[in-house]
């Protein structure tokens, strides 16, 4: 079975800081992943989705940035965090067509 | 873009009322999607429903394509039905656009 994987499940960062998160799907192959941030209230806003290898699409321009080095695995950096960074982070996948099943989540928290 | 709204957008049950929640979207959909997120945050799946009607336990779900509208029923509501639903469309015109569009949600609370 499929299993979506995220890590850390929360996290504290000072402005200006550095971030990398992390996203691993098990048991599927090419499988479209996505990347949602959710402020506080209870949108959900897509950052980035990719359907391929080194293939990153960006919906909101920020200081946010996406890859994706290997089928099944996709990162959110940033080079410097802001307050409006702070939210809940999910990460999700699925096949072209298909059910989309999220990830635990991120709560990340920049002071 | 494809539009997506839900109605209520907040719900009050005491345990054990049913209750409708209610997704429109604006245009032809390839895949429509209905999220329970609880309230540590976790999203879950509950209905994959492009069309037509499922049922899983106290939950069912139907989706009229044709007049751009779904509903998920919750009937004999738990405590643990508390958290927000979600419904979520991939635009149908033009082939897939491979991402979703989400309404903002209905925030369900049932009171024991």
């Amino acid at each position: 079975s499929q299993t979506i994987h995220q890590w850390p499940a929360t996290l504290v960062q000072p402005v200006g800081s550095p971030l990398s998160l992390e996203c691993t799907v098990e048991g599927t192959s090419n499988p479209n992943l996505y990347w949602y941030r959710q402020a506080a209230g209870r949108g959900l806003q897509l950052l980035f989705y990719s359907v391929g290898i080194g293939q990153i699409s960006s919906e909101v321009p920020q200081n946010l940035s996406a890859s994706r080095p290997q089928d099944r695995q996709f990162i959110l950096s940033s080079k410097k965090l802001l307050l409006s960074d702070s939210g809940f982070y999910l990460c999700a996948w699925r096949l072209t067509g298909g059910t989309q099943y999220f990830g635990p989540g991120t709560r990340l928290t920049v002071l | 873009g494809i539009q997506v709204e839900q109605s209520p957008p907040d719900l009050i049950l005491q345990e054990g009322a049913n209750s409708t929640l209610r997704c429109n979207f604006s245009d032809s959909v390839n895949n429509l999607q209905w999220f329970h997120q609880n309230p540590w945050g976790q999203l879950i799946n509950l209905f994959y429903i492009p069309s037509g009607t499922k049922q899983n336990g106290r939950l069912s779900a139907t989706t009229v394509a044709t007049e751009r509208y779904s509903l998920l029923y919750i009937s004999s509501s738990q405590t643990t039905d508390s958290g927000v639903y979600f419904c979520a469309v991939e635009a149908g015109s033009g082939g897939s656009n491979y991402k979703l569009t989400f309404g903002k949600g209905t925030l369900l609370t049932v009171n024991p």
